[in-house]
């Protein structure tokens, strides 16, 4: 069974970078038939896209946070990691890693437990 | 960005009642539609995809249907496990985008 973990600082001070890594197991990271992606929550609202990025590295962000996002893939540690400059308060939220389906559909058919990200000084 | 507006934003109901929620895309998204159900403390998990195609593993009193702008998430007959947080979401193009959520209520 597919399984994805976040990882990283539960805490940011404002105007530094957020800094979380997936690591997947019980499957490869390098099938060429996923997108992996980031998806945000903050607390008491809804989901928010963040961006997607396959084994090879091609990436897609969402406009609204592209100047400050930054995912990368490892695939020798069967990992992706997503970055964002420049915290505020805003970026307080649940951060959430998953799996795009494969087969030409791309909705998220496996989830990370996420992860509470605090951006606070 | 393609915009997408779920109604109600909440719903009462009792177990065993037949509840329907609508999702709205703000153009045409073809089936590129999937639900997700989110309990508190939880990541979010996958019921429909592909607007009317049920995951594996879920119950089939969840279905979907809908094509273009004009989805619903359908649950036959309502069980203590299922009263939650629906989302919709749209991969028909970047950026994803979700519906504001849903959250089903005991009445």
């Amino acid at each position: 069974q597919l399984q994805l973990q976040e990882s990283g600082p539960g805490l940011v001070k404002p105007s530094e970078t957020l800094s979380l890594t997936c690591t997947v197991s019980g499957g490869s990271i390098s099938s060429s038939s996923y997108y992996w992606g980031w998806v945000r929550q903050p607390p008491g609202k809804g989901l928010e896209w963040i961006g997607s990025i396959n084994y090879s590295g091609s990436t897609y962000y969402n406009p609204s946070l592209k100047s400050r996002v930054t995912i990368s893939v490892d695939t020798s540690k069967n990992q992706f990691s997503l970055t964002l400059s420049s915290v505020t308060a805003a970026d307080t939220a649940v951060y959430y890693c998953a799996r795009e389906g494969g087969s030409g559909s791309a909705e998220f058919d496996f989830w990370g437990q996420g992860t509470l990200v605090t951006v606070s000084s | 960005d393609i915009q997408m507006t779920q109604s109600p934003s909440t719903l009462s109901a009792s177990v065993g009642d037949r509840v329907t929620i609508t999702c709205r895309a703000s153009q045409s998204i073809s089936t590129w539609l999937a639900w997700y159900q989110q309990k508190p403390g939880r990541a979010p998990n996958l019921l429909i995809y592909k607007a009317s195609s049920l995951q594996g593993g879920v119950p089939s009193r969840f279905s979907g249907s809908g094509s273009g702008t004009a989805f619903t998430l359908t649950i036959s007959s309502l069980q203590p496990d299922d009263f939650a947080t629906y989302y919709c979401q749209q991969y028909k193009s970047y950026p994803y985008t979700f519906g504001q959520g849903t959250k089903l209520e005991i009445k």
